[in-house]
């Protein structure tokens, strides 16, 4: 079946521009995570949806960091004002539910370069 | 809290056998994951443990767990230049959400 799907799978823009990237979960996954991978660096999680919840927002490093998921599928990250600092890897995963039995499964990632 | 190391980087000869480490810090009961990463990829799962289990193989692939060391190995018998890519060592709490915590990953070079 069809894997996690995210896009652009590059994006390049200029410091100060907002930027959005899509993630497309496989269906019927209800737990979706985004989480950021700079150069040499481990991954960094971001933000995580489970289902209605309320989002666990802990890991967004500053305010110009937001996601939302729509209708429990498809998430956008959104950074605004982007900064040199933003230059990463976004990746983003879905598990079928919360739980350490329901492994991520992870998409190919968005190459982010801020110049 | 959570903090999980690896070493940076691992090189080995076609055909012998990879040992990549992790060590974890929290005590609690807790899931144990290796995952793969081709350039230019996500990361794929390889395979995972609870942390009752103190080894688990699969084809070419143990996984060896020292619980009282909080220390993880994954051992790749036969190694092929195709298993290079980098390896993750990740972690996740059991209760709230689970979210896993990752290493900063070992780039295993396989050389012939």
């Amino acid at each position: 079946g069809a894997g996690v799907s995210q896009s652009p799978s590059n994006k390049v823009t200029e410091k100060g521009k907002d930027v959005e990237l899509r993630c497309d979960p496989i269906s019927g996954h209800t737990a979706l995570y985004w989480y950021r991978q700079s150069l040499g660096q481990g991954l960094e999680f971001l933000i995580y949806f489970q289902g209605n919840s309320a989002p666990d927002k802990s890991g967004l490093p500053s305010d110009r960091f937001s996601a939302e998921r729509t209708g429990g599928s498809v998430s956008t990250l959104t950074i605004q004002r982007t900064q040199q600092e933003d230059s990463a890897v976004y990746l983003c995963a879905s598990s079928f539910q919360t739980g350490g039995n329901s492994p991520l499964h992870f998409g190919n990632g968005t190459r982010l370069t801020v110049t | 809290g959570e903090d999980v190391e690896q070493s940076l980087f691992l090189s080995v000869r076609e055909g012998d056998s990879s040992v990549i480490n992790c060590t974890y810090t929290d005590s609690s009961s807790t899931y144990l994951y290796w995952y793969k990463q081709e350039p230019g990829a996500g990361l794929q799962l390889l395979t995972y443990i609870f942390s009752n289990m103190d080894m688990k193989q699969d084809q070419r692939l143990t996984v060896l767990l020292n619980k009282k060391d909080k220390h993880l190995s994954l051992r790749i018998a036969d190694t092929q230049t195709g298993d290079s890519a980098i390896y993750f060592c990740a972690e996740s709490i059991p209760g709230g959400s689970y979210i896993p915590t990752f290493g900063r990953g070992t780039s295993l070079i396989v050389h012939p």
